[in-house]
């Protein structure tokens, strides 16, 4: 099983609409745990980290279920310039990151 | 914020012929640097952990011979794709850590290599 798995998408939405998407991971004692954004070509970069609570930056909603082992992202209001491959990254107790394999979101006009 | 750069941003090589790729954190010390590789439409998949000063741990099934790494400096570390083939050809990232970061790693810009 992989440490981290995705839906591949590809979720293709019109502009101003809500697109949400998760990710689980295998390792029960995980303890950080971040969305990247990856744009085509380019490295990632880091979008938001998740927190137990759940959290919010502008359009971009984080939750973390621990019990279930799954992380969700949630896009209100999408822009074109939200079209890109999001990251599930995974943060097992060492300093090496988990990624998966990236959720693709397409927003059009 | 941290910058990393990476040096070349994309290589074009013969098979047969070994490619050095830098990875420089240009305002901090990184206490460790990562090298990912990423072919397209995968995730990115961690290559080595390189630490200043010590030998790069590899991760199972990454030829240590093939993919040197040097990690001379606190700011910089190397990897040598050694006798390079077409399959070796994708997408190298490094990111840099320090302790600091609580966790987040800081890409380089990525160098894409192709071999033919």
């Amino acid at each position: 099983r992989k440490e981290v798995e995705q839906d591949p998408g590809p979720f293709n939405v019109p502009e101003g609409a809500t697109v949400a998407f998760n990710c689980t991971y295998s390792n029960s004692a995980s303890q950080s745990f971040f969305w990247y954004r990856q744009d085509c070509r380019k490295e990632p970069k880091l979008l938001m980290s998740v927190y137990s609570s759940g959290n919010e930056d502008g359009r971009f909603t984080a939750q973390l279920n621990r019990a279930s082992q799954y992380i969700s992202l949630l896009i209100r209001d999408s822009k074109l310039s939200d079209s890109a491959t999001y990251l599930c990254v995974v943060n097992p107790p060492n300093v090496k990151l988990s990624f998966g394999a990236g959720t693709t979101v397409t927003v059009r006009a | 914020g941290a910058v990393v750069s990476q040096h070349p941003s994309w290589v074009i090589c013969k098979s047969g012929t070994s490619v050095k790729i830098e990875c420089r954190s240009l305002d901090f010390q990184a206490t460790t640097m990562f090298w990912y590789r990423q072919f397209p439409k995968q995730s990115l998949m961690l290559m080595a952990t390189s630490n200043e000063g010590s030998k790069a741990t590899y991760e199972q099934g990454v030829e240590k011979d093939k993919f040197l790494i040097n990690h001379a400096s606190l700011t910089l570390s190397t990897l040598t794709v050694t006798s390079a083939h077409p399959e070796d050809s994708s997408f190298y990232i490094c990111s840099a850590w320090t302790e600091s970061s609580y966790n987040e790693q800081f890409f380089g810009p990525g160098t894409r290599l192709t071999v033919l």
